[in-house]
């Protein structure tokens, strides 16, 4: 039974450019949030989609954006990237149907030069 | 963004000590979650809390809900070498299962030769 699986593992970037991360959820999940995590800090929500919408949205500019697609994968994407998105990227999944903690991936480091 | 306030931030002891750490929060959460996170890793669910006051044990951990619902504390037992991570407390309001999760900053222990 695969986990949360996310791609790339790492990505380097430079400024000004554009980031496309993808996340597939583990079996038998249907909802996918997303998480930034800076060095040193504890994830930071950024959004949450459930039935190829997204439901709720942490404090993240437009700039940050995502999709989930009808098998619930789900991409981020972040455009005109600054150095302060250099950060390891988290995504969780999760079942609307049973009430179980999110699982979560092992992340994209995402560096930005 | 909004974070708990777990502590300590970091921790020093010797193999076979016993460790304790715990979270506060000015809001209430329906769910306390404990996760330990390795380098290179995402964060791995330790111990899930549903009910205030409750204790749950996961082999050397144990953990407590807070009975004003605002707090959680993490005590590990008779520590060993793998034990060696970054603590996550993480606090949910699971409305209709649409919240996102909270995380604490962490507490990194170490284990000293």
């Amino acid at each position: 039974d695969a986990g949360v699986t996310q791609s790339p593992t790492h990505l380097i970037k430079t400024r000004g450019q554009q980031v496309t991360l993808r996340c597939s959820p583990k079996s038998g999940h249907d909802t996918v949030s997303w998480y930034q995590q800076a060095l040193g800090q504890g994830p930071q929500f950024i959004f949450q989609y459930y039935e190829e919408e997204e439901r709720q949205r942490g404090n993240f500019p437009d700039r940050f954006s995502g999709h989930q697609f009808p098998n619930y994968s789900s991409e981020l994407n972040v455009n005109a990237l600054l150095l302060g998105d250099s950060a390891l990227y988290l995504c969780a999944s999760s079942s609307q149907n049973t009430y179980q903690p999110q699982h979560f991936g092992d992340g994209t480091r995402l560096s930005i030069l | 963004g909004q974070q708990l306030n777990q502590s300590p931030q970091s921790m020093f002891i010797q193999e076979g000590e016993d460790v304790s750490m715990n979270c506060t929060s000015s809001s209430i959460f329906n769910t306390w979650l404990w996760y330990k996170q390795d380098p290179g890793e995402g964060p791995v669910l330790l111990i899930a809390l549903y009910k205030a006051g409750e204790l749950t044990s996961n082999g050397r951990l144990t953990a407590q809900f807070g009975i004003t619902r605002k707090d959680s504390f993490l005590n590990i037992s008779a520590s060993i070498p793998s034990d060696v991570g970054i603590y996550f407390c993480a606090g949910e309001r699971p409305m209709n299962r649409d919240d996102k999760i909270i995380f604490g900053k962490g507490t990194r222990l170490h284990i000293l030769p």
